[in-house]
Formats: C-alpha cells, structure tokens, sequence
C-alpha cells in the first residue's frame, strides 16, 4: 500500500498568513491521482484540489497545490477565518485508496 | 445538486451485522462509481470499498475484505454496505461518496455521514 506522510500534523496561523501543507509518498505516483480535501470541525470532507493542482468546482484562488512523483504541497496564500479545518491528501494511484494522517489548521 | 444520505448506522454488538444505505440525487447515479469511506473517533479517513457502475466490479481494503459487502440499485439510485462479523475497530462515521474513477479517482462528493459503534 502507498503510505502519504503529511506535515505538520497541526498548524497554528494568524489570518493573511500563508500556510504550506506537505504530502511525501511511499513510492511515486502520478499527479493525475494526488488529491486534497478540507474537513471542517463536525463537517465531512469536502474535494479541495484534485489531480495535484486542480481546484474544485467553487473552491477560492487562495487554495493551491503542486508537486509530482513522491512530493507534493498545498497551499493557502492568505489564511481566513473560515479557513480552519482538518485537510487530508489522499492518492487514487493504487488500490488500497489511502489517506494522508491529516493537518490540523487553527488560528492564531 | 449532487445530495448523498446515508441510513442505517447504530449501535451494535460485536460479530453482529449492519446494512447501511445511501440515497444519492442530483446527478446519473448509474454513471458513476460509488465508495465508502470512514472515520473513526478523532482519527483520520479511511477507504472502505467501491463499487463499478453496474456493480460487478467491487474493490476493498484488507481491512475489510470478506466481512464487507458493498452494493448498489441503480433503479433506486442506492448504495449499500453490508457489514458482517463487525469489530470494535469498525466503530466510524461512514460516509458515503462519488468515485470519480475514470480519471483520477477521487471521491468528489460526499453525504454527511452515518455513525457505527460496536459494543457490547
């Protein structure tokens, strides 16, 4: 199975700040398959960035992603309030389907 | 509007059984692949099974494989989860989800989620 390390495991921001999310792979895959999702406390998962770099439907320009092979990052340029969450990568390269552990984003 | 609902969670005793279900609106239920995902207590996600348009082809982790059973009724645009011989460590919110499979199988939509405890 591809293990994602994600880091941090938690973040803390003031707003405006920019915040990098890490995601390492066990092995390398195609960003085709590496995605991000946004939880919100008591919320369920919500597709943020798909295919490494593509923002889902409704999804802010401050939400970025990039990467390729083993290493990928997402982004947000100026954190907002409304902006804390649990976000999670998870890779479709490979059957079994699996999530990063998860960053948690609070503010300062 | 893509809507996801699941049903049927509880509390259950352990190595009893539990069918969940989803009732899915707002898109061509039969064109996609759906899936199962969940989340134990404060803890992160994890992929439960898939299942193909027409149902014929389904995939699981290990964690899981011989005691779950996903399905579907595409008249009904529904998706289940049979669980058997359940676990303490089956004790989630399941969510229910669309399985963009044929590009880059991410899981794009998801219900609200259903909670599982298994307890004596």
């Amino acid at each position: 199975a591809i293990v994602l390390n994600q880091s941090p495991s938690s973040i803390i921001a003031s707003q405006g700040e920019k915040v990098t999310i890490t995601c390492r792979a066990s092995s390398s895959i195609s960003s085709n398959y590496l995605h991000w999702y946004q939880q919100k406390p008591g919320a369920f998962p919500k597709l943020v960035i798909y295919s490494t770099s593509y923002r889902a439907s409704g999804v802010p320009s401050r939400f970025s992603g990039s990467g390729s092979g083993t290493s990928y990052s997402f982004t947000i340029s100026r954190v907002e309030a409304e902006d804390v969450a649990t976000y999670y990568c998870q890779q479709g390269s490979s059957n079994p389907y699996t999530f990063g552990a998860g960053t948690k984003l609070e503010l300062k | 509007e893509v809507q996801l609902v699941e049903s049927g969670g509880g509390l259950v005793q352990p190595g009893r059984s539990l069918k969940l279900s989803c009732a899915a609106s707002g898109f061509t239920f039969s064109n996609y692949y759906m899936a199962w995902v969940r989340q134990a207590p404060k803890k992160g996600l994890e992929w439960v099974a898939t299942i193909s348009t027409s149902g014929s082809r389904t995939y699981y982790p290990d964690s899981v494989k011989g005691r779950f059973t996903i399905s579907r009724d595409n008249a009904k645009s529904s998706l289940y989860l049979q669980m058997n011989s359940l676990k303490s460590e089956d004790t989630a919110t399941y969510y229910c989800a669309r399985h963009e499979y044929y590009g880059y199988k991410a899981f794009d939509y998801w219900g609200q989620g259903v909670m599982v405890t298994v307890s004596s």
